[in-house]
């Protein structure tokens, strides 16, 4: 079983659309959790932090289950920008002297249409 | 200010030829990772540094990969003698890995493609 497992889509919305994205991951020790968006041919980046209460970043809501080990990530009124391929990241250790192990899972894409 | 800065961005070589990508990290941050992104097996970690220090390098796939990092400036990854199988794209990242928030910021990648 993957470490942290996700749908690769495509899923295919129309702009301004709502869009759900769902992730779980297989290490219970797991310690922080992230989403990061990579577009096409670029590197990813860090979207936002996803925190045990939820959290919401303009349209963009993320959610953690810590009992299911579940992390879903909430898009309300896609816009065409949007589309890029989100990437579920698990952190669940720290390296001696502090660095983050990140594990991602493989990403699932979204494409934004008019 | 300058992100990751990664060299070459594009590499096309033989099967057999050493290959060397090079990562200068944002000023300042004090650890470096290289990631391989493949469409088969997504974003795996290679190689960690901590203050230039290797920390952890046990996602490194075999002999043929070794990484450097001399300075607080620039780190080396070396694959000899390349495969086909080595083909992926190539990323280094860096972050400050202070107590509470050390998000890791990448650099573009290097796309490697061994013939």
């Amino acid at each position: 079983r993957k470490e942290v497992e996700q749908d690769p889509g495509p899923f295919n919305v129309p702009e301004g659309a709502t869009v759900a994205f769902n992730c779980t991951y297989s290490n219970s020790a797991s310690q922080s959790f992230f989403w990061y968006r990579q577009d096409c041919r670029k590197e990813p980046k860090l979207l936002m932090s996803v925190y045990s209460s939820g959290n919401e970043d303009g349209r963009f809501t993320a959610q953690l289950n810590r009992a299911s080990q579940y992390i879903s990530l909430l898009i309300r009124d896609s816009k065409l920008s949007d589309s890029a391929t989100y990437l579920c990241v698990v952190n669940k250790d720290r390296f001696t002297g502090g660095g983050n192990k990140l594990t991602f899972g493989t990403g699932t894409q979204l494409k934004v249409e008019l | 200010d300058a992100g990751v800065i990664q060299s070459p961005r594009h590499e096309v070589t033989e099967m057999g030829q050493e290959v060397t990508l090079r990562c200068k990290p944002i000023s300042g941050h004090n650890s470096l990772f290289w990631y391989r992104q493949t469409m088969m097996r997504g974003l795996e970690l290679l190689i960690y540094f901590n203050n230039n220090v290797p920390i952890d390098d046990s996602g490194m796939p075999e002999d043929r990969f070794s990484a450097k990092m001399p300075n607080a400036s620039f780190s080396t990854l070396k694959i000899q003698p390349s495969e086909p199988r080595d083909s992926a794209v190539y990323f280094c990242a860096s972050s400050f890995s202070g107590k509470d928030t050390d998000t890791q910021y990448f650099g573009p990648g290097t796309r490697l493609t061994v013939l």
